[in-house]
């Protein structure tokens, strides 16, 4: 089976940063996702990482260590709109998704 | 163009009873899934079809059944439905089920079973 541990709440001041930490272990990998999440409303896609490395995507970036099974998710420059659920996800070796619980974020003024 | 639409968008069913929740795509896309979302659980796959034609079952296949008969439609029937399937079902779609394909979401059917 799959196993994606995330942290269940963070807290942070619109402007600031913050650090979604994801950890897995699977069986085989075929690439780690991130999507949104905000209440009441349906997960969207932000980042796919496949290699190890940094993908940056305008405020948001995602970071991938296979051989650690190590993912980010950086929220640069929070907003209050960025206040929502933050779902890890890794594709496995049958190229099914498994989902960590989600982190939930919210930023104060 | 829609994307994925589900309905009915909420349910409240008596324990027993059959039910049908549907899911249409129009982006083509060959891979469709059904999750199902409960608190402190994540999204948990029900069932999955790579293409038109296939399905399998995902990590929570019990109680639940799908279809494939074409590209755009993935039915999700519950045969006589229990109040543990009490939950938010997310259908998705992807182009193809590797590479940088993301999973597009519907938009949810709340279902409560009583």
């Amino acid at each position: 089976g799959q196993n994606i541990d995330q942290p269940t709440e963070m807290t942070a001041t619109e402007g600031a940063i913050v650090q979604i930490n994801c950890t897995y272990q699977t069986s085989g990998f075929n690439g780690l996702f991130w999507y949104q999440q905000h209440a009441g409303e349906a997960p969207t896609f932000l980042s796919y990482n496949v290699l190890d490395g940094l993908e940056e995507k305008g405020r948001f970036s995602s970071f991938l260590s296979r051989s650690k099974g190590y993912s980010y998710l950086l929220l640069k420059e929070l907003q209050m709109k960025d206040s929502a659920s933050y779902l890890c996800a890794v594709r496995g070796g049958d190229y099914k998704l498994s989902f960590g619980a989600g982190t939930t974020v919210t930023v104060r003024a | 163009i829609a994307g994925i639409t589900q309905a009915p968008t909420s349910q409240i069913l008596a324990a027993g009873r059959r039910m049908t929740l549907r899911c249409t795509q129009d982006m083509r896309h060959n891979a469709m899934y059904w999750y199902r979302q409960d608190l402190g659980l994540g999204l948990r796959l029900i069932h999955y079809s790579n293409t038109a034609g296939t399905t399998g079952k995902g990590e929570v296949p019990d109680g639940y059944s799908v279809s494939r008969a074409n590209t755009d439609d993935f039915p999700l029937t519950l045969a006589s439905a229990v109040p543990s399937q009490t939950s938010v079902y997310f259908c998705a779609s992807s182009a193809e089920r590797g590479g940088y394909n993301e999973q597009f979401f519907g938009p949810g059917t709340r279902l409560t079973v009583l």
